[in-house]
Protein backbone atom coordinates (compact mmCIF):
# COMPACT_ATOMS: atom_id res chain seq x y z
CA UNK A 1 0.00 0.00 0.00
CA UNK A 2 1.57 3.34 -0.96
CA UNK A 3 1.48 5.94 1.74
CA UNK A 4 1.81 8.89 0.09
CA UNK A 5 1.60 8.68 -3.84
CA UNK A 6 2.14 11.27 -6.87
CA UNK A 7 1.16 12.19 -10.16
CA UNK A 8 2.95 11.86 -12.47
CA UNK A 9 6.51 10.65 -11.88
CA UNK A 10 8.20 11.77 -14.84
CA UNK A 11 6.84 15.65 -16.40
CA UNK A 12 8.22 16.76 -19.83
CA UNK A 13 6.54 20.24 -21.00
CA UNK A 14 7.49 23.54 -22.70
CA UNK A 15 7.70 27.23 -21.53
CA UNK A 16 4.53 28.48 -21.04
CA UNK A 17 2.67 25.62 -20.53
CA UNK A 18 0.53 25.10 -17.39
CA UNK A 19 1.06 21.54 -15.92
CA UNK A 20 -0.87 20.12 -12.31
CA UNK A 21 1.08 17.71 -9.82
CA UNK A 22 -1.17 15.72 -7.69
CA UNK A 23 -0.60 14.30 -4.13
CA UNK A 24 -2.86 11.71 -1.58
CA UNK A 25 -1.86 10.35 1.29
CA UNK A 26 -4.00 7.16 2.93
CA UNK A 27 -2.09 7.65 6.18
CA UNK A 28 -4.83 9.76 7.77
CA UNK A 29 -2.11 12.21 8.30
CA UNK A 30 -3.90 15.98 8.66
CA UNK A 31 -0.87 17.90 7.37
CA UNK A 32 0.60 17.90 4.18
CA UNK A 33 3.30 19.85 2.49
CA UNK A 34 4.90 20.49 -0.94
CA UNK A 35 8.87 21.06 -1.21
CA UNK A 36 10.85 21.58 -3.84
CA UNK A 37 14.79 20.35 -4.43
CA UNK A 38 16.86 22.07 -7.07
CA UNK A 39 19.65 20.31 -8.55
CA UNK A 40 22.16 20.77 -5.95
CA UNK A 41 19.30 18.28 -3.08
CA UNK A 42 18.62 21.73 -1.87
CA UNK A 43 14.94 21.41 -0.17
CA UNK A 44 12.93 23.60 0.43
CA UNK A 45 9.35 24.02 1.97
CA UNK A 46 6.97 25.81 -0.59
CA UNK A 47 3.15 25.20 0.99
CA UNK A 48 1.61 23.33 3.74
CA UNK A 49 -2.04 22.74 4.52
CA UNK A 50 -3.61 21.54 8.33
CA UNK A 51 -6.99 20.64 7.85
CA UNK A 52 -7.57 21.46 4.25
CA UNK A 53 -6.29 25.12 5.14
CA UNK A 54 -3.05 26.69 4.14
CA UNK A 55 -0.53 27.24 6.81
CA UNK A 56 3.06 27.45 4.91
CA UNK A 57 3.12 30.20 2.07
CA UNK A 58 6.81 30.31 1.35
CA UNK A 59 8.02 33.11 -1.19
CA UNK A 60 7.48 31.17 -4.51
CA UNK A 61 6.14 33.11 -7.36
CA UNK A 62 2.11 33.54 -7.57
CA UNK A 63 2.13 31.08 -10.51
CA UNK A 64 2.35 28.27 -7.88
CA UNK A 65 -1.20 27.19 -6.40
CA UNK A 66 -1.33 24.17 -3.85
CA UNK A 67 -5.45 23.20 -3.63
CA UNK A 68 -6.23 20.66 -0.81
CA UNK A 69 -9.78 19.45 -1.82
CA UNK A 70 -9.98 17.31 1.31
CA UNK A 71 -7.09 16.25 4.26
CA UNK A 72 -5.83 13.41 1.90
CA UNK A 73 -4.87 15.52 -1.53
CA UNK A 74 -2.97 18.30 -2.09
CA UNK A 75 -2.26 19.51 -5.55
CA UNK A 76 0.29 21.64 -7.15
CA UNK A 77 -0.73 23.75 -9.98
CA UNK A 78 1.72 25.78 -11.85
CA UNK A 79 1.09 28.82 -14.91
CA UNK A 80 3.52 29.75 -17.11
CA UNK A 81 6.14 27.11 -16.43
CA UNK A 82 9.48 28.58 -16.59
CA UNK A 83 13.20 26.94 -17.11
CA UNK A 84 13.80 27.58 -13.37
CA UNK A 85 10.88 25.43 -12.65
CA UNK A 86 12.46 22.31 -13.42
CA UNK A 87 13.19 20.49 -10.36
CA UNK A 88 11.71 17.61 -8.33
CA UNK A 89 8.50 18.18 -6.43
CA UNK A 90 8.06 15.85 -3.22
CA UNK A 91 4.98 16.15 -1.81
CA UNK A 92 4.57 15.19 1.99
CA UNK A 93 2.34 14.59 4.70
CA UNK A 94 2.86 14.60 8.87
CA UNK A 95 0.30 13.71 11.55
CA UNK A 96 1.23 16.31 14.26
CA UNK A 97 0.98 15.13 17.84
CA UNK A 98 -0.30 18.30 20.23
CA UNK A 99 2.12 20.40 20.96
CA UNK A 100 4.70 18.67 18.71
CA UNK A 101 6.06 17.59 16.08
CA UNK A 102 5.78 14.21 13.85
CA UNK A 103 8.40 13.20 10.91
CA UNK A 104 7.33 13.49 7.53
CA UNK A 105 6.15 10.61 4.95
CA UNK A 106 7.45 11.03 1.46
CA UNK A 107 5.94 11.12 -1.99
CA UNK A 108 8.44 9.79 -4.90
CA UNK A 109 8.72 13.00 -5.88
CA UNK A 110 7.70 14.58 -9.64
CA UNK A 111 10.75 15.21 -11.74
CA UNK A 112 9.32 18.08 -13.50
CA UNK A 113 11.79 19.28 -16.66
CA UNK A 114 10.97 22.41 -18.53
CA UNK A 115 12.26 23.27 -22.11
CA UNK B 1 18.50 32.82 13.01
CA UNK B 2 16.97 29.37 12.44
CA UNK B 3 18.98 26.97 10.38
CA UNK B 4 21.21 23.91 9.85
CA UNK B 5 24.52 23.41 8.73
CA UNK B 6 25.64 20.38 7.32
CA UNK B 7 29.82 21.17 6.14
CA UNK B 8 30.30 18.04 5.40
CA UNK B 9 29.25 18.09 1.16
CA UNK B 10 30.74 14.42 -0.11
CA UNK B 11 31.96 12.17 2.41
CA UNK B 12 33.52 9.26 0.35
CA UNK B 13 34.46 5.65 2.39
CA UNK B 14 35.45 2.29 1.99
CA UNK B 15 33.22 -0.74 3.35
CA UNK B 16 33.15 -1.71 6.51
CA UNK B 17 34.23 1.64 8.26
CA UNK B 18 32.59 3.94 9.78
CA UNK B 19 31.71 7.16 9.25
CA UNK B 20 30.37 10.09 10.87
CA UNK B 21 27.85 12.90 9.34
CA UNK B 22 27.91 16.45 11.32
CA UNK B 23 24.97 18.41 11.68
CA UNK B 24 24.63 21.74 13.74
CA UNK B 25 21.48 23.55 14.10
CA UNK B 26 20.67 27.36 15.21
CA UNK B 27 16.96 28.24 16.89
CA UNK B 28 16.05 30.80 19.16
CA UNK B 29 13.53 27.84 20.57
CA UNK B 30 13.92 26.50 23.62
CA UNK B 31 11.69 23.39 22.30
CA UNK B 32 12.34 21.75 19.19
CA UNK B 33 12.76 18.73 16.99
CA UNK B 34 15.35 17.26 14.87
CA UNK B 35 15.37 14.92 12.38
CA UNK B 36 17.47 12.51 9.99
CA UNK B 37 16.59 11.88 6.43
CA UNK B 38 18.00 9.41 3.68
CA UNK B 39 17.41 10.10 0.33
CA UNK B 40 18.82 6.79 -1.33
CA UNK B 41 20.06 7.01 -5.26
CA UNK B 42 16.18 5.94 -6.18
CA UNK B 43 15.03 9.76 -5.06
CA UNK B 44 12.50 9.12 -1.81
CA UNK B 45 13.04 10.33 1.30
CA UNK B 46 12.90 8.39 4.38
CA UNK B 47 12.67 9.33 7.83
CA UNK B 48 15.32 7.73 10.24
CA UNK B 49 14.79 9.32 13.60
CA UNK B 50 13.19 12.33 15.23
CA UNK B 51 14.44 13.64 18.47
CA UNK B 52 13.04 16.22 21.11
CA UNK B 53 15.36 19.51 22.63
CA UNK B 54 14.35 17.82 25.68
CA UNK B 55 15.80 14.34 25.30
CA UNK B 56 19.31 14.19 24.84
CA UNK B 57 19.62 10.53 25.11
CA UNK B 58 21.71 8.52 22.04
CA UNK B 59 20.44 6.45 20.37
CA UNK B 60 21.39 3.27 18.63
CA UNK B 61 19.38 1.53 15.85
CA UNK B 62 21.42 -1.50 14.26
CA UNK B 63 24.53 0.06 12.46
CA UNK B 64 23.07 3.59 12.85
CA UNK B 65 23.43 6.15 15.74
CA UNK B 66 23.17 9.15 16.73
CA UNK B 67 25.01 11.97 19.44
CA UNK B 68 22.46 15.01 20.47
CA UNK B 69 24.58 17.30 22.05
CA UNK B 70 22.95 20.73 23.26
CA UNK B 71 26.04 22.57 24.54
CA UNK B 72 27.39 22.14 20.82
CA UNK B 73 23.81 22.36 19.26
CA UNK B 74 24.71 18.82 17.07
CA UNK B 75 23.20 16.05 16.03
CA UNK B 76 25.61 13.85 14.27
CA UNK B 77 25.11 10.55 13.09
CA UNK B 78 27.64 7.68 12.89
CA UNK B 79 26.93 5.00 10.41
CA UNK B 80 29.10 1.68 11.36
CA UNK B 81 30.96 -0.50 9.40
CA UNK B 82 29.35 1.41 6.40
CA UNK B 83 27.71 -0.73 3.44
CA UNK B 84 27.40 -0.07 -0.14
CA UNK B 85 23.75 0.29 0.55
CA UNK B 86 24.83 3.12 3.17
CA UNK B 87 25.57 5.26 0.11
CA UNK B 88 22.92 8.13 -0.11
CA UNK B 89 22.44 11.99 0.18
CA UNK B 90 21.67 12.12 4.52
CA UNK B 91 19.44 15.44 5.66
CA UNK B 92 19.71 16.64 8.66
CA UNK B 93 16.44 18.85 9.61
CA UNK B 94 14.92 21.06 12.41
CA UNK B 95 11.56 22.25 13.69
CA UNK B 96 11.41 24.97 16.15
CA UNK B 97 8.30 24.62 18.04
CA UNK B 98 7.11 28.52 17.03
CA UNK B 99 8.30 27.44 13.85
CA UNK B 100 4.47 25.97 13.16
CA UNK B 101 5.04 23.49 10.99
CA UNK B 102 8.12 24.61 9.12
CA UNK B 103 10.92 22.10 9.01
CA UNK B 104 14.13 23.39 8.35
CA UNK B 105 16.63 21.30 6.30
CA UNK B 106 20.23 21.13 6.21
CA UNK B 107 21.96 21.23 2.20
CA UNK B 108 22.34 17.44 3.08
CA UNK B 109 25.96 15.26 2.80
CA UNK B 110 26.05 12.96 0.16
CA UNK B 111 27.85 9.71 1.22
CA UNK B 112 29.36 7.43 -1.13
CA UNK B 113 30.23 3.78 0.47
CA UNK B 114 32.95 2.14 -2.28
CA UNK B 115 33.05 -2.08 -1.87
Amino acid sequence: DTAVSQTPKYLVTQMGNDKSIKCEQNLGHDTMYWYKQDSKKFLKIMFSYNNKELIINETVPNRFSPKSPDKAHLNLHINSLELGDSAVYFCASSRPLAGSYNEQFFGPGTRLTVL
Amino acid sequence: AQKVTQAQTEISVVEKEDVTLDCVYETRDTTYYLFWYKQPPSGELVFLIRRNSFDEQNEISGRYSWNFQKSTSSFNFTITASQVVDSAVYFCALIPNTGGFKTIFGAGTRLFVKA
